[in-house]
């Protein structure tokens, strides 16, 4: 079936550091892709989406590029701060009509300074 | 523009007893979600409505589990009767329509003793 699969957190990072999230996908069809975060007591929030290959998702600071060779969908930022600490997910959709998010398990980061 | 409120934000109940969780998705908003996510694991989709009509509700526990949005509104998940494998948050989530970016309220956290 569908699904996404993300690197096991926790990931530990300083400021300025590099981060890298890995996500890849299976899916029937061509999803679009998403990175949602969720900040302590908070709801989740779309950080970035990509709904075609080649695309690149941007916000924040932070970029994920479809690859559909790969099928990956890997979250990246140059320069962590400490407020980026959250839990991220990342997330399909179908693009079908009565098809919602599939979401992966997420992966927490925390950002010492 | 109000985000997608829920309510109440936290409930503990005892093993067998019943627990509703309200939703009021985004004015205009024709489809709405209830997820639910159990610590450390990524929102798993319960019930999908379009309007007042159930699009998806696959994954749904029927025997315990009921949804309502009656007048293509607001809506109602219903657990009856709880049991200890409940405990966890509950997510409602509106889009404009199938396909449109998704916003998700701030959970209804369950835990059941």
């Amino acid at each position: 079936g569908d699904s996404v699969t993300q690197m096991e957190g926790p990931v530990t990072l300083s400021e300025e550091a590099f981060l890298t999230i890995n996500c890849t996908y299976t899916a029937t069809g061509y999803p679009s892709l998403f990175w949602y975060v969720q900040y302590p007591g908070e709801g989740l929030q779309l950080l970035l989406k990509a709904t075609k290959a080649d695309d690149k998702g941007s916000n924040k600071g932070f970029e994920a590029t479809y690859r559909k060779e790969t099928t990956s969908f890997h979250l990246e930022k140059g320069s962590v701060q400490v407020s980026d600490s959250a839990v991220y997910f990342c997330a399909l959709s179908l693009n079908q009509a009565g098809t919602a998010l599939i979401f992966g398990k997420g992966t927490t980061l925390s950002v010492s300074s | 523009e109000a985000g997608v409120a829920q309510s109440p934000r936290y409930k503990i109940i005892e093993k067998r007893q019943s627990v509703a969780f309200w939703c009021n998705p985004i004015s205009g908003h024709a489809t709405l979600y209830w997820y639910q996510q159990i610590l450390g694991q990524g929102p798993k989709l319960l019930i999908q409505f379009q309007n007042n009509g159930v699009v998806d509700d696959s994954q749904l526990p029927k025997d315990r589990f009921s949804a309502e949005r009656l007048k293509g509104v607001d809506s109602t998940l219903k657990i009856q009767p709880a049991k200890l494998e409940d405990s966890a948050v509950y997510l409602c989530a509106s889009s404009l329509d199938v396909g449109n970016t998704i916003y998700f309220g701030e959970g209804s956290w369950l835990t059941v003793v």
